[in-house]
C-alpha cells in the first residue's frame, strides 16, 4: 500500500541551526501539506502546497519557514534558524484532491524536531 | 472560521464497554468531517469520513460516526471497546485547502 515517508524520523538541533525535514507524499498525489504537534498538544495545520506554490499557510507559518518540492517526489520544509519552542512533531501529509473537495489525508509517521 | 471542539480531554471505558467520543464543528457550508486514529509515536490514520448522503458512517476497526447538522456534531461510536483502541481520537473538519484539527481526546481502556 502507498504511503508518505519522512526523515529524518528524530532530529536534535541547536536553537539557531537550520533544519530541513524531508517528506516523499504517496505518488500520485497532488496536494502536501506540512502539520505540527506539539507535545500533548493538538495537530496544528501549518502549510498547504499545489502545483509548485503554497496554496494556504497558517500564522505559525512565519519567514523562518519554507517549503519546497525540489524534484518530482521530495517535499521539504526547511526552518531556517530553529527556536525552542519548535521543538515539535512534524507531520507530512499529502491527497489527491484538494481544496472544498480534499478528501483523506495521509499522514507520514512523522519527525520529531527536538530544539536544545 | 472553522473549528473543531472535542469536549473530553480524555475518556476511560472498560474493556466491552460502548464509547462515544463527541466532536462539535463549527463550518459554514456543508462540512467535510473526519476522524483519526493516533496511536503512540505513530502518524495519524483515518477512521472514517463523511462528505455527504448517509448521516451514519462506517469506518475501520468497528467504528462508526453519525452526522448530525442540527447539532453541528460528528460523534465517533463503538460498541464494544478492545484494549487496542487505546489511543488519541482526532476530530476534523476540511477548510479551504487546509484540514482543521480537534485537540484530541485520548481515550484509555481498562480490563
Amino acid at each position: 500500500e502507498p504511503e508518505v515517508t519522512q526523515t529524518p524520523s528524530h532530529q536534535v538541533t541547536q536553537m539557531g541551526q537550520e533544519v530541513i525535514l524531508r517528506c516523499v507524499p504517496i505518488s500520485n498525489h497532488l496536494y502536501f501539506y506540512w502539520y505540527r504537534q506539539i507535545l500533548g498538544q493538538k495537530v496544528e495545520f501549518l502549510v498547504s502546497f499545489y502545483n509548485n506554490e503554497i496554496s494556504e499557510k497558517s500564522e505559525i507559518f512565519d519567514d523562518q519557514f519554507s517549503v519546497e518540492r525540489p524534484d518530482g517526489s521530495n517535499f521539504t520544509l526547511k526552518i531556517r534558524s530553529t527556536k525552542l519552542e519548535d521543538s515539535a512533531m512534524y507531520f507530512c501529509a499529502s491527497s489527491e484532491m484538494g481544496g472544498s473537495d480534499t478528501g483523506e489525508l495521509f499522514f507520514g509517521e512523522g519527525s520529531r524536531l527536538t530544539v536544545l | 472560521a472553522q473549528s473543531v471542539t472535542q469536549p473530553d480531554i480524555h475518556i476511560t471505558v472498560s474493556e466491552g464497554a460502548s464509547l462515544e467520543l463527541r466532536c462539535n464543528y463549527s463550518y459554514g457550508a456543508t462540512p467535510y468531517l473526519f476522524w483519526y486514529v493516533q496511536s503512540p509515536g505513530q502518524g495519524l490514520q483515518l477512521l472514517l469520513k463523511y462528505f455527504s448522503g448517509d448521516t451514519l458512517v462506517q469506518g475501520i476497526k468497528g467504528f462508526e460516526a453519525e452526522f448530525k447538522r442540527s447539532q453541528s456534531s460528528f460523534n465517533l461510536r463503538k460498541p464494544s471497546v478492545h484494549w487496542s483502541d487505546a489511543a488519541e481520537y482526532f476530530c476534523a473538519v476540511v477548510g479551504g485547502f487546509k484540514t482543521i484539527f480537534g485537540a484530541g481526546t485520548r481515550l484509555f481502556v481498562k480490563a
